[in-house]
C-alpha cells in the first residue's frame, strides 16, 4: 500500500524559505511523477509543480521563480522549497503521486501539512 | 493559463437524488480532465481520470463525461457519504489547474 507523508515546519516567518519533504512508503519514487499541491484555508486547490525521476520538472508559472523541487532517491523522498514566503502562502500543503501517461492523475495523496506564515 | 469553471459552486440535495456537476475549460483540454472528492480536513480522493475512467475502488454511481471544453460528473443516487466538495482538474500540457470546487450539501 503506497503512502505519502509530508513533514516540515508548521510556522514560517515572512520572507523566509519553506522546506517540505514528502516521504514515500510502499513504492519506489523511480518511474513515477510527484507533485505538490496547496490549499489556503477554506479555499480551493492550487497545483504547485511536478517532478520526475529524471529530475525534469514543471511548475505553476505564477510560482515558478520561487519554487524548487527535488528527489532523494536513496531516501525515497522528494522535497519542495519555496522562497520569499508571505501570508498569502499560508495553507495546507499536500504531496501527491501520479503514474503519468494514460493515468496522469493524483491517485495517492499525503494527509497534508499545515503551513502558517507569520512573524 | 487554462481556467476551469465549475457550476454550480454549491448545491443542496437529498439522499437518492441524481446530481450533476459541470466543469468548463477556457480552451480545449481534450480528455485530460480528472475529478476529485474532498471531505473536510481530508486530502482529496481521485474519482475519475481521463474524463470518463472510474478510479479503482470508486463506486459505480459516479460517472464522468465530456471532452474538449465541457465535462460532467454525475452521481446517480446520492449516498450519505457523498456530501463533500468536488473538484475538476485539467492536466493538458505542462501547467495544471483545478476548478474552484462544488460543495454538495444536505438539503
Amino acid at each position: 500500500q503506497v503512502q505519502l507523508q509530508e513533514s516540515g515546519p508548521g510556522l514560517v516567518k515572512p520572507s523566509e524559505t519553506l522546506s517540505l519533504t514528502c516521504s514515500v512508503s510502499g513504492a519506489s519514487i523511480n518511474s513515477q511523477y510527484w507533485s505538490w499541491i496547496r490549499q489556503p484555508a477554506g479555499k480551493g486547490l492550487e497545483w504547485i509543480g511536478r517532478v520526475y525521476t529524471s529530475g525534469s520538472a514543471n511548475n505553476n508559472p505564477s510560482l515558478r521563480s520561487r519554487v524548487t523541487m527535488s528527489l532523494d532517491v536513496p531516501k525515497n523522498q522528494f522535497s519542495l522549497k519555496m522562497t520569499s514566503m508571505t501570508a498569502a502562502d499560508t495553507g495546507v500543503y499536500y504531496c501527491a503521486r501520479d503514474l503519468g501517461g494514460s493515468r496522469e492523475a493524483f491517485d495517492i495523496w499525503g494527509q497534508g501539512t499545515v503551513v502558517t506564515v507569520s512573524s | 493559463d487554462i481556467q476551469m469553471t465549475q457550476s454550480p459552486s454549491s448545491l443542496s440535495a437529498s439522499v437518492g437524488d441524481r446530481v450533476t456537476i459541470t466543469c468548463r475549460a477556457s480552451q480545449s483540454v481534450s480528455k485530460f480532465l480528472n475529478w476529485y472528492q474532498q471531505k473536510p480536513g481530508k486530502a482529496p480522493n481521485l474519482l475519475i481520470y481521463g474524463a470518463t475512467t472510474l478510479q479503482n475502488g470508486v463506486p459505480s454511481r459516479f460517472s464522468g463525461g465530456g471532452s474538449g471544453t465541457e465535462f460532467t460528473l454525475t452521481i446517480t443516487s446520492l449516498q450519505p457519504e457523498d456530501f463533500a466538495t468536488y473538484y475538476c482538474q485539467q492536466n493538458y500540457g505542462d501547467f495544471w489547474t483545478f476548478g474552484q470546487g462544488t460543495n454538495v450539501e444536505v438539503k
